[in-house]
């Protein structure tokens, strides 16, 4: 049974510092790797989606890794902003599953102080 | 328009109510989910559709009833709810079921439901 874990599960930074929000996953057999953001009390928006066949995927700030042969998945925030304040999931999907088969870690509270 | 919508945004009921919650897309996707989110979790699949059938049911109890009229639209049906139903409800939608290593899920804003 796949299971997500993400580290830490709060992070607190100044503004402008570069950082790095850890995911791993336990079950190599992934179709995709997909990074969200979600702002209290608000769904879910999705940031990145990294192929099992690739290695990175890149939207302005942001970059997202995938190393499947040790099960991790990392997201860097470039020069942080405090609009960059939110929760960061990030969801595996297996390979031979449905779509629906998002499996969740429990994600990241990202602060970013002015 | 990559929007997914919810209606309402908020809702409070009684565990002897009836009430809906409403999901709509004009993305032309196929497949719709509802999910589950508790505070401070992750959120839980509950139900996925596609091309309007019910595709996926995550063992949910019966007093959750999803219906799909059309493509665009997703309803979740609530009956008799338990105070510990009380949750962040959200719908999302995408092209198909794994049609592609490269689809994403598009998420709404959610309902807030609380049972009292």
């Amino acid at each position: 049974k796949q299971e997500v874990t993400q580290i830490p599960a709060a992070l607190s930074v100044p503004e402008g510092e570069n950082l790095v929000l850890n995911c791993s996953f336990t079950d190599s057999a992934i179709y995709n790797l997909q990074w969200f953001r979600q702002d209290p009390g608000k769904g879910l928006t999705s940031l990145l989606l990294i192929q099992s066949s690739q290695r990175e995927q890149t939207s302005g700030r942001l970059n997202a890794s995938l190393d499947k042969s040790s099960g991790r998945s990392t997201l860097y925030i470039a020069a942080s902003q405090p609009g960059d304040s939110a929760t960061y999931l990030c969801a595996a999907t297996n390979y031979g599953g449905s779509q629906g088969n998002l499996i969740f870690g429990k994600g990241t509270k990202l602060s970013v102080k002015p | 328009d990559t929007e997914v919508t919810q209606t309402p945004k908020h809702l409070v009921m009684g565990m002897t109510n009836k009430k809906s919650l409403k999901c709509e897309q004009h993305m032309g996707h196929r497949a719709m989910y509802w999910y589950k989110q508790k505070a401070k979790k992750p959120p839980e699949l509950m139900f996925v559709y596609s091309y309007e059938k019910l595709s996926i049911n995550e063992s949910v109890p019966s007093r959750f009833s999803p219906e799909c009229p059309n493509s665009s639209l997703l309803n979740l049906h609530l009956h008799a709810l338990q105070p510990e139903d009380s949750a962040l409800y959200l719908c999302a939608s995408s092209w198909g079921l794994a049609a592609s290593n490269q689809e994403t899920q598009y998420f709404g804003p959610g309902t807030r439901l609380l049972v009292l």
